[in-house]
């Protein structure tokens, strides 16, 4: 069956990075873009960016820019998020998500990453 | 950016009642408008795409419509497992969440 499954939880202080990774399995993985969506506790869903299908071409959300990095292993059916200079707003749920062209149908379970002195 | 509006912020209603939840863009995104459910503890799950079109799965009694800058989700005769939180998400630029709904029991 189609799954993403993510990387475990982190802990990380303030100023330091993060890097969460989504393995994909249940289909070609080369045939679709991906997402990075996070929701900070009790809060809503939030875009980070996206990486498409070949690895070649990523697009980040304003708020994130300078600041992550989304990267794909086509040999392992692997995508990679990296975000640094954490803060303490930064703890939250991430998600990868899988895009089918018209809409997000395919979710990791999510990595919970908290920032903390 | 486009900011998507969702109203109300939380909705109280009862098993079998009809919900009408609102996402209003800041710009006209078309139809490049979807909908996903997230019940506590779980990821969300896509419910509708293309503003009116329900994903594999899903029953009858959710519905969505709308184009331009206004979409309904209704669901009609509210079950137990429907009570959740909703998100509206457009594609038309870039990608953006509603801030979201949420449906509780009365």
């Amino acid at each position: 069956q189609v799954q993403l499954v993510q990387s475990g939880a982190e802990v990380k202080k303030p100023g330091a990075s993060v890097k969460v990774s989504c393995k994909a399995s249940g289909y070609t993985f080369t045939n679709y873009h991906m997402h990075w969506v996070r929701q900070a506790p009790g809060q809503g869903l939030e875009w980070l960016g996206i990486i498409n299908r070949s690895g070649g071409s990523t697009s980040y959300a304003q708020k994130f820019q300078g600041r992550v990095t989304m990267t794909r292993d086509t040999s392992t059916s692997t995508v990679f998020m990296e975000l640094s200079s954490l803060k303490s707003e930064d703890t939250a749920v991430y998600f990868c998500v899988r895009d089918r062209t018209d809409a997000f149908d395919v979710w990791g379970q999510g990595t919970m990453v908290t920032v903390s002195s | 950016e486009i900011v998507l509006t969702q109203s109300p912020a939380t909705l109280s209603l009862s098993p079998g009642d009809r919900a009408t939840l609102s996402c209003r863009a800041s710009q006209n995104v078309r139809t490049y408008l979807a909908w996903y459910q997230q019940t506590p503890g779980q990821v969300p799950r896509l419910l509708i795409y293309d503003a009116s079109n329900r994903a594999t799965g899903i029953p009858a009694r959710f519905s969505g419509s709308g184009s331009g800058t206004d979409f309904t989700l209704t669901i009609s005769g509210l079950e137990p497992e429907d009570f959740a939180v909703y998100y509206c998400q457009q594609r038309s630029n870039s990608f953006t969440f509603g801030q979201g709904t949420r449906l509780e029991i009365k």
